[in-house]
């Protein structure tokens, strides 16, 4: 069963406006949350991060949302930009594994 | 700063051949990990090393997986014999203890 759930596998958004991603998680130990970008032909690249005891997180363009109780957290882009069209990968940090469970991720396509 | 370095970037080779991916990680980063991503998933990890050590390898299928980080620094995975269920990208990250993980652009295998 699936830790870490990107239900959207894809999203198209007009250049200029807002992109949101959603992730959810089933287990309330994680405790670090990240946000990979993925290029075609390419390894994921770190795009942001929350650690579980923020509700928020932002840099330039890109605001991460956590919401705990509702174990859920969303990727915000505003305004989006064609260069922003890839494969965004929501990760889980599990403390009592040290590693990263990833979801399936949701590609995000920004048209002109 | 180099990123890590991953090599072969794409192997293509027939069912019961062996094959190694190789990976050079981030200068100073004592944390090494070797994850597979299957077409339409998020990676999924293979095995955790801290400086030579080998700490979680709970995901690698022992029967035909092997690897290996001597001295702490590269590390080598290898497949014997491959499998048609293995073609897969093959990525390589790393990072300081408990840090962000930085991804390597991987190592594409398509097994025939």
């Amino acid at each position: 069963d699936q830790q870490v759930k990107q239900n959207s596998p894809s999203l198209s958004v007009q250049e200029g406006r807002i992109s949101i991603l959603n992730c959810d998680y089933t287990n309330s130990m994680f405790d670090y949350f990240l946000w990979y970008k993925k290029y075609p032909a390419e390894g994921p690249t770190f795009l942001i991060s929350i650690s579980s005891i923020k509700d928020k997180n932002e840099d330039g363009r890109f605001t991460v949302f956590l919401n705990k109780s509702a174990k859920h957290l969303s990727l915000h882009i505003v305004p989006s930009q064609p260069g922003d069209s890839a494969v965004y990968f929501c990760a889980a940090s599990d403390p009592s594994q040290g590693n990263l469970i990833f979801g399936k991720g949701t590609k995000l396509s920004v048209k002109p | 700063e180099a990123g890590v370095v991953q090599s072969p970037r794409y192997k293509i080779i027939e069912k019961k051949q062996p094959v190694a991916f190789w990976c050079n990680p981030i200068s100073g980063h004592n944390t090494l990990y070797w994850y597979r991503q299957n077409l339409g998933q998020g990676p999924e990890l293979l095995i955790r090393y801290e400086n030579e050590e080998a700490v979680d390898d709970s995901q690698l299928p022992k029967d035909r997986f092997s690897a290996e980080r001597l001295k702490g620094v590269d590390s080598t995975l290898k497949i014997q014999p491959a499998e048609l269920g293995d073609s897969a990208v093959y990525l390589c990250a790393s990072s300081l203890i408990l840090d962000t993980q930085y991804f390597g652009p991987g190592t594409r295998l398509t097994v025939l």
